[in-house]
């Protein structure tokens, strides 16, 4: 499968406990977004990387959320101190630069619940 | 800042109805616009877009949208839908450019019946 992968697909935590995800994108792409969703809405935006820079990061991205993508390849989205308002499906998607539309290949999406 | 408002949260059609999802944008500058279906326990997928040219652009399995720069709108339609078309739709825009990351419409629920 050559699509977006994220992992794990479901993870169960304690508030106030770390959790980290980790997305693998389309090898071609270059840029690599974070998305958020809960139940009823659609994707908002958390932060992109083209390459290995930060591009943009949301005002959703509390200083308790950090994301990295160190070799421009994958990336990893770290939620310190989760509380239950963080229990959500986390997507990740990447894109071709060159396409210069923007048009995101999404992956199936972590889901955290925060108990 | 770019956004989204899609109307319709929930929509039940039987079986060969038409369909019509609507979308409105609010950017004021050039836009690319999207529609991606996330079928039940399936990611997100494009189903169609729009970047320049032609405005009613035609997507996979007989979606159709049209884009209308005066009214900030793209309308998604499908003359007949199918039980498979079960899904949540979501309206997505970005600047002309694609330099920003997409912005997502609250989605529509369809649910067709047999």
């Amino acid at each position: 499968d050559t699509g977006v992968s994220q992992d794990p697909r479901h993870k169960i935590t304690k508030r106030g406990q770390n959790v980290t995800f980790r997305c693998d994108p389309i090898s071609e792409h270059n840029r690599l977004y974070w998305y958020r969703q809960t139940l009823g809405q659609g994707p908002e935006f958390l932060t992109y990387f083209q390459n290995e820079a930060q591009l943009e990061k949301s005002r959703l991205l509390s200083d308790r959320f950090s994301a990295e993508r160190p070799k421009g390849s994958f990336s990893t989205l770290e939620i310190q101190r989760t509380e239950q308002g963080d229990s959500a499906m986390y997507l990740c998607a990447s894109s071709w630069l060159a396409g210069e539309t923007g048009e995101l290949f999404f992956g199936e999406g972590s889901r955290l619940t925060v108990l | 800042a770019q956004s989204v408002s899609q109307h319709n949260h929930h929509v039940i059609l039987s079986e060969a109805a038409s369909l019509e999802l609507g979308c409105n944008y609010s950017y004021g500058g050039t836009v690319n616009l999207f529609w991606y279906v996330q079928y039940p326990g399936q990611h997100l997928q494009l189903l169609l877009k729009y970047f320049s040219g032609d405005p009613l652009v035609k997507g996979i399995k007989g979606f159709e949208a049209e884009f209308i720069k005066s009214k900030f709108s793209f309308n998604l339609r499908k003359p007949s839908v199918q039980w498979s078309d079960t899904a949540e739709y979501f309206c997505a825009v970005n600047a002309g450019t694609g330099r920003r990351a997409l912005t997502f419409g609250s989605g529509t629920r369809l649910q067709v019946q047999p």
